[in-house]
């Protein structure tokens, strides 16, 4: 089947916009992450879904941004009245189980840029 | 917390020469262990993992890497580098059998193989 999607592929924006971004895992997934990967900085944890609740979101910036997954299934990342400083690419990640040792998925990411 | 450390910024080898990609960890308990890497413009994609067992652990690719628990390291190797090996790798750790899921990432080592 296909691999994890993401959409849209490039989103550029005005500073004080709402953004949203879309993850779609690979079907039968149960674990989905997203993460943020700005210049120079790594892969930086945001939230992890197990189904559609979230046991761990420890690595959301600030309230601006939040994130939901519905049906177990697709999820949204948004992204509230954005700052420069959100500009980065935006990761997503599915995995069959939340099992560790389970490999992660990446998809193809989302670049944001906030003007 | 775990963390993970990729000592180089950058490797530069010349095409047909061995390559090693150094990665550290720290972390409670037995570490599960990633390696990942990512093209230009691509989302990042699965080369290997060690979750037990052989501390030689081969991938796609070529690449391998080895587990070495009293020098908490698990360097990426190949034995000939390809032009096309040029990408971006991320070394990732999880504590296993901790029930805790999400992989910490370190800050990526870029790869530049000349021709």
């Amino acid at each position: 089947g296909a691999g994890v999607s993401q959409s849209p592929s490039n989103k550029v924006t005005e500073k004080g916009k709402d953004v949203e971004l879309r993850c779609d895992p690979i079907s039968g997934h149960t674990a989905l992450y997203w993460y943020r990967q700005s210049l120079g900085q790594g892969l930086e944890f945001l939230i992890y879904f197990q189904g559609n609740s979230a046991p761990d979101k420890s690595g959301l910036p600030s309230d601006r941004f939040s994130a939901e997954r519905t049906g177990g299934s697709v999820s949204t990342l948004t992204i509230q009245r954005t700052q420069q400083e959100d500009s980065a690419v935006y990761l997503c990640a599915s995995r069959f189980t939340s099992g560790p040792e389970e490999t992660q998925y990446f998809g193809p990411g989302t670049r944001l840029l906030v003007l | 917390a775990q963390s993970v450390a990729q000592p180089e910024d950058q490797v530069n080898v010349a095409e047909g020469n061995p390559l090693t990609v150094k990665c550290t960890y720290s972390v409670s308990g037995n570490p599960y262990l990633f390696w990942y890497v990512q093209y230009p413009n691509r989302g990042l994609q699965f080369l290997l993992k060690y979750i037990t067992g052989d501390n030689l652990v081969k991938g796609s690719y070529g690449f391998e890497a080895e587990f070495n628990k009293s020098q908490t390291s698990f360097h990426l190797k190949k034995p000939s580098a390809l032009v096309s090996d040029s990408a971006l790798y991320f070394c990732a750790v999880v504590p296993g059998l901790s029930g805790y899921s999400t992989l910490t990432f370190g800050k990526g080592t870029m790869l530049l193989v000349s021709p």
